[in-house]
C-alpha cells in the first residue's frame, strides 16, 4: 500500500544551526503534503504545505522542498530553537478524504 | 477561540465496558476524523466524517463506531474495548475544500484498557 515515512527517528541539532527533516512518499499521485510539529503533551499542529505543482514553498523560519522525481519531501527549520523540539510529521493527501502520515521524526535542540 | 476540544483527555478502564470519547469543532468545518497514535506508527486514521450524517472507514476501524448527528460533534464510541485499543487519540476537522486539507487537531485523548 502507500506509505508515507521519514529517514530518521530522531534528529540532534545545535541550537542555532539549521535543521533539515526528510521524509520520503511513494504515491507518485500525490498532490498535496503537510508538515505538522507535535509538541509533548499536544496535538499536531500545522506547520506549512506545498501542493505538487511547487517545488519550494517558504514561511517563518521554515522551508519545505518537494523533489517529485524522487518522491522526496524535506522540512527545513533556520536558527533552529529551543522552542523546536518536538515531533514532526509529513503527510501527504491520499485521497480527497484522507491524509496518510508518516512515523515522525523526534527533534531535540541542543543547549 | 477557534478549537477543537476533546473529552476526557485521560481515561482509564477495563475491558469490554463501554466508553464514548467526545470531539467538538467551533470553525464550522465540514469534515472531522479520528486517529490514533502509537509509538513508531504514527498517526493512523480510525474514521472520518465529510458531513452531518456522512462517515466512512479510515485505515484502523475495528473495534470502533462513531456517530456524526451535528455538525460540531463527532463522538468515537468503543462498545467492547480490549487492551490493543490502549492508545492516544486524536480527533481533527478541517474545511471541506478538495485542495486545502488541512487538519486541525484536539489536545489528544490518552486511553488505556487493563
Amino acid at each position: 500500500g502507500e506509505s508515507v515515512g521519514l529517514h530518521l527517528p530522531t534528529l540532534s541539532v545545535q541550537e542555532g544551526d539549521n535543521s533539515i527533516i526528510n521524509c520520503a512518499y511513494s504515491n507518485s499521485a500525490s498532490d498535496y503534503f503537510i508538515w505538522y510539529k507535535q509538541e509533548s503533551g499536544k496535538g499536531p499542529q500545522f506547520i506549512i504545505d506545498i501542493r505538487s505543482n511547487m517545488d519550494k514553498r517558504q514561511g517563518q523560519r521554515v522551508t519545505v522542498l518537494l523533489n517529485k522525481t524522487v518522491k522526496h519531501l524535506s522540512l527545513q527549520i533556520a536558527a533552529t530553537q529551543p522552542g523546536d523540539s518536538a515531533v514532526y510529521f509529513c503527510a501527504e493527501k491520499a485521497n480527497d478524504y484522507k491524509l496518510s502520515f508518516g512515523a515522525g521524526t523526534t527533534v531535540t535542540v541542543r543547549a | 477561540e477557534a478549537q477543537v476540544t476533546q473529552n476526557p483527555r485521560y481515561l482509564i478502564t477495563v475491558t469490554g465496558k463501554k466508553l464514548t470519547v467526545t470531539c467538538s469543532q467551533n470553525m464550522n468545518h465540514e469534515y472531522m476524523s479520528w486517529y490514533r497514535q502509537d509509538p513508531g506508527l504514527g498517526l493512523r486514521q480510525i474514521y472520518y466524517s465529510m458531513n452531518v450524517e456522512v462517515t466512512d472507514k479510515g485505515d484502523v476501524p475495528e473495534g470502533y463506531k462513531v456517530s456524526r448527528k451535528e455538525k460540531r460533534n463527532f463522538p468515537l464510541i468503543l462498545e467492547s474495548p480490549s487492551p490493543n485499543q490502549t492508545s492516544l487519540y486524536f480527533c481533527a476537522s478541517s474545511p471541506s475544500t478538495l485542495i486545502n486539507r488541512r487538519e486541525y487537531f484536539g489536545p489528544g485523548t490518552r486511553l488505556t484498557v487493563t
